[in-house]
């Protein structure tokens, strides 16, 4: 299957810095999403991007679609204790997969005070 | 309250003993999608379905079935469990499509010994 490589694949950050993560595939993908999952819990949905070059923010968060259709980007800015996570871009319709979503590694973010 | 229910949320077996997983959501969503979460590999897709009576293959469909008989339930069986079958399992629910906000239920702990 598609495979989509995430970095860096662990942070440690202080409180207050801001945070970069990104995700590429191989392959052209139609829609990127962006979900966090607190420890125990499963992933819930932060940003979704629907077209090449689109940027979005939800609050401190904001991530961009690649041009390419091939990557994203999710920042964080002024981290606080409950970034504390592991944050998983996915991309749907890839090529022949119009409705299945495939997801990244994972980045685990964790804050320090 | 609108949510997404995985029974059992902790299971350990053995070898080749048939089990379900189920999966019940009560909001009416047409997608629903099985994942496995492993250390290192991120979120996989196992299945997933568009509607009633139609299921398709994910990313990693090996030794793992389906049905949606039912809008609200979309059950995950192992016929023959092996021990690489052991992961965290996620079932997910959304409006339509994998891009509308994927509701995660809490997840199920399988171990095959």
């Amino acid at each position: 299957g598609q495979q989509l490589n995430q970095s860096p694949q662990s942070m440690f950050i202080q409180e207050g810095e801001d945070v970069s993560m990104n995700c590429t595939s191989s392959s052209i993908f139609n829609t990127w999403l962006w979900y966090k999952q607190d420890p125990g819990e499963g992933p819930v949905l932060l940003i979704a991007l629907y077209k090449a070059g689109e940027l979005t923010s939800n609050g401190r968060l904001t991530a961009q679609f690649g041009i390419t259709r091939k990557d994203s980007f999710l920042n964080i800015s002024a981290s606080i204790p409950s970034d504390v996570g592991i944050y998983f871009c996915a991309g749907e319709g890839g090529t022949g997969t119009a409705s299945k979503l495939t997801f990244g590694t994972g980045t685990r973010l964790q804050v320090t005070l | 309250e609108a949510q997404v229910t995985q029974n059992p949320r902790y299971l350990i077996t053995v070898t080749g003993k048939k089990l379900t997983v189920t999966c019940s959501q009560n909001m009416n969503h047409e997608y629903m999608s099985w994942y496995r979460q492993d250390p290192g590999l991120g979120l996989r897709q196992i299945y997933y379905s568009m509607n009633v009576e139609v299921t398709d293959k994910g990313d990693v469909p090996e030794g793992y079935k389906v049905s949606r008989k039912e809008k609200r339930n979309f059950p995950l069986i192992l016929e023959s469990p092996s021990p690489n079958q052991t992961s965290l399992y996620f079932c997910a629910s959304s409006l339509a499509r994998p891009t509308d906000t994927q509701y995660f239920g809490p997840g199920t702990r399988l171990t095959v010994l």
